[in-house]
């Protein structure tokens, strides 16, 4: 079982609509999750890191985290054409982030 | 602020030959110091890591070794290299609090070629 695992996609969005994105993941003890996001051929840059239960919002993205269920998600809010990119899960357990192979988001003009 | 850099951007090398690619970070200390690999159209794979001078730990046995000679300098290394290590290589910091949760943050990244 992979440490972390998101939906491959692609993910094809029209402009403004709303951008699902899903991570799981497997040990039961990580306490910190970021989101980053991989412009093609650019290096990750972090979006958003969430570290309790429940939702944190920041402008057009929130993250949602349910420990319990071991399930972290990013919405983007009215997606725009400057969203299409790789967006990459990571999941800290101790001080090595274990990261998602990562799912594609197109958003369509 | 802090800053992260690495180099070359880009190389070509042929199989056989030595790499050398190098990271410093800016504006703090004592960082843990990371190296990690994305090979084309895959996830970021952790290669090296470093809580301190001289103190390197590796979570994946191949042909590569790390080395950090200063509290901000992480260099990436290999003897001879193989079609298998292109990809994109990644160094990036984190703060070191001694606990989980440290956001880390990458440099711009090295394309590697192996032809």
């Amino acid at each position: 079982q992979k440490e972390v695992e998101q939906n491959s996609g692609p993910l094809s969005v029209p402009e403004g609509a709303i951008a699902s994105l899903n991570c799981t993941y497997s040990d039961r003890g990580s306490q910190s999750f970021f989101w980053y996001r991989q412009y093609s051929g650019k290096s990750p840059e972090l979006i958003m890191s969430i570290y309790s239960n429940g939702d944190k919002e920041d402008g057009r993205f929130t993250a949602q985290l349910n420990k319990a269920s071991q399930y972290v998600s990013l919405l983007i809010r009215d997606s725009q054409p400057s969203d299409s990119a790789t967006y990459l899960c990571a999941v800290n357990p101790y001080y090595k982030l274990s990261f998602g192979a990562g799912t594609t988001v197109t958003v369509r003009a | 602020s802090q800053t992260i850099h690495q180099w070359p951007a880009t190389l070509v090398q042929p199989v056989g030959s030595p790499l050398s690619l190098e990271c410093t970070v800016e504006g703090t200390s004592n960082p843990n110091l990371y190296w990690y690999r994305q090979a084309a159209g895959r996830g970021l794979q952790l290669l090296f890591y470093s809580v301190g001078i001289g103190q390197i730990s590796s979570e994946v046995p191949q042909n590569l070794s790390a080395s950090r000679p200063q509290d901000r300098q992480f260099i990436l290394s290999s003897k001879k290299l193989l079609l298998s290590d292109s990809g994109f290589y990644l160094c990036a910091w984190s703060r070191n609090t001694g606990s989980s949760g440290n956001t880390i943050y990458f440099g711009e990244g090295s394309w590697l070629t192996v032809v």
